[in-house]
């Protein structure tokens, strides 16, 4: 199975700052990623897939880039509502497979 | 719009067969794959599988011989099946719609199961 490490576990920052969430798979996957928002109680949000396509309604403060091995998920102009927890994964081979989340919080 | 909602929460005792179902509305049902994602108490996402159109399934190993995942097309709803359950089976059971290109676009709102004698 493919193995996606996320880094950091968890992350603070203040309003107004940006934020780097990266995503390690343990083999190439090209493109086949996507990155998911889950506040508490709720279903996961999709955000980004392929790497760097945005999901239709989300905010252009959230982009995605990388291939290969290695990804990020950028949050820019950080707001209080992106206090979540962030998944990564894999939709390159089965099983798919996520990343064990970031959390993100709000100074 | 698109809405996936699913049957309410439920408590099996260990060795019980579990069943969760996902009604669809606002898209065409059969023109989509169905994932389920499960998620323990805490703990992170895990893909167990998906039905395809014609209804075909796909399923994570770990799965295997326990789970079947089904669908009617006449209600729009698809189903999970998770037999002989224990207890680290507790957790909220997701449907998601595949956006074609096997990420998740919508989801449902989740079922809790809990696994208790």
């Amino acid at each position: 199975d493919i193995q996606v490490t996320q880094s950091p576990s968890s992350v603070s920052a203040s309003v107004g700052d940006r934020v780097t969430i990266t995503c390690r798979a343990s083999q190439g996957i090209d493109r086949w990623l996507a990155w998911y928002q889950q506040k508490p109680g709720k279903a996961p949000k999709l955000l980004i897939y392929a790497a760097s396509t945005l999901q239709s309604g989300v905010s252009s403060r959230f982009s995605g880039s990388g291939s290969g091995t290695d990804f990020t998920l950028t949050v820019t102009n950080l707001q209080p509502d992106d206090c979540a927890i962030y998944y990564c994964q894999q939709a390159n081979t089965v099983p798919y497979t996520f990343g064990q989340g970031t959390k993100l919080e709000i100074k | 719009q698109v809405q996936l909602v699913q049957s309410g929460a439920e408590v099996k005792k260990p060795g019980a067969s579990m069943k969760v179902s996902c009604k669809a509305s606002g898209y065409t049902f059969t023109g989509y794959n169905m994932h389920w994602v499960r998620q323990a108490p805490g703990q992170g996402l895990e893909w167990m599988g998906w039905i395809n159109p014609n209804g075909d399934t796909t399923y994570a190993r770990k799965f295997q011989g326990r789970v079947t995942m089904s669908r009617d097309t006449s209600i729009n709803t698809a189903y999970l099946e998770l037999r002989d359950v224990r207890s680290d089976d507790t957790a909220t059971y997701y449907c998601a719609r595949d956006n074609s290109w096997y990420f998740f676009d919508y989801w449902g709102q989740g079922a809790l199961v809990t696994v208790s004698s």
